[in-house]
């Protein structure tokens, strides 16, 4: 049992590259959702799914893509890199309301 | 939608003092509030929650309580130890949707020994 397991750990993009960040859990948690970290911001949510093919925005989604074919996997995609989306990105599941972290990706937009 | 405010942004305290983590929150209709507990360079973890049916719970040196007439909860930590220095983050759940939480801005909590 894995938990939240996201890949890459770390990530150096291009202005205007286009990548995808994976994140894949083994709890069969229905709910999903990505997170960004800021300095001095807490966590703000992007995106987040309550079940395989539902999805729906949260705070901060613009710049950024999601889907949601399985249950297991929620991956987050970047379609135009900019730097002001240099942050480190959390993924998470959630059931009865708790909500359990992965690892967290470091991505760096130069 | 929903507003998370949190204070101090940073905490220092004496080994063995008790630490208190303030927040508060805009929307009535959230129902769950987790706090989360984050060293440096690793992913937040869950230390303790409560939901809007009840005014108060506690784990160990770790308790948290809830006025959900003046939205606020608040974290209190007793017996402080030096392991117990990381970002701590509250969070309100709005109604209805669990997998979508909203965040405080983070405390910096320093216990010094």
């Amino acid at each position: 049992n894995a938990g939240v397991t996201q890949t890459p750990k770390f990530q150096v993009l291009k202005t205007g590259q286009s990548m995808t960040l994976q994140c894949a859990q083994d709890m069969n948690h229905e709910y999903m959702s990505w997170y960004r970290q800021d300095p001095g911001m807490g966590l703000r949510l992007i995106h987040y799914s309550v079940g395989a093919g539902i999805t729906d925005q949260g705070e901060v989604p613009n710049g950024y893509n999601v889907s949601r074919s399985t249950t297991e996997d929620f991956p987050l995609r970047l379609l135009s890199a900019a730097p002001s989306q240099t942050s480190v990105y959390f993924c998470a599941s959630s059931l009865q309301t708790k909500t359990f972290f992965g690892q967290g990706t470091r991505l760096t937009v130069v | 939608g929903e507003n998370v405010e949190q204070h101090p942004s940073t905490l220092s305290v004496q080994e063995g003092d008790s630490a208190v983590i303030k927040c508060t929150y805009s929307d009535s209709a959230s129902n769950y509030f987790p706090w989360y507990k984050q060293e440096l360079g690793k992913r937040p973890q869950l230390i303790i929650d409560i939901r809007s049916n009840v005014g108060e719970k506690k784990d160990q040196r770790i308790a948290v309580t809830l006025n959900k007439t003046a939205k606020h909860f608040s974290l209190h930590i007793t017996e402080t130890q030096p392991e117990d220095s990381a970002v701590y983050f509250c969070a309100a759940s709005p109604s209805g949707n669990t997998g979508k939480l909203i965040f405080g801005q983070g405390t910096t909590l320093q216990v010094k020994p």
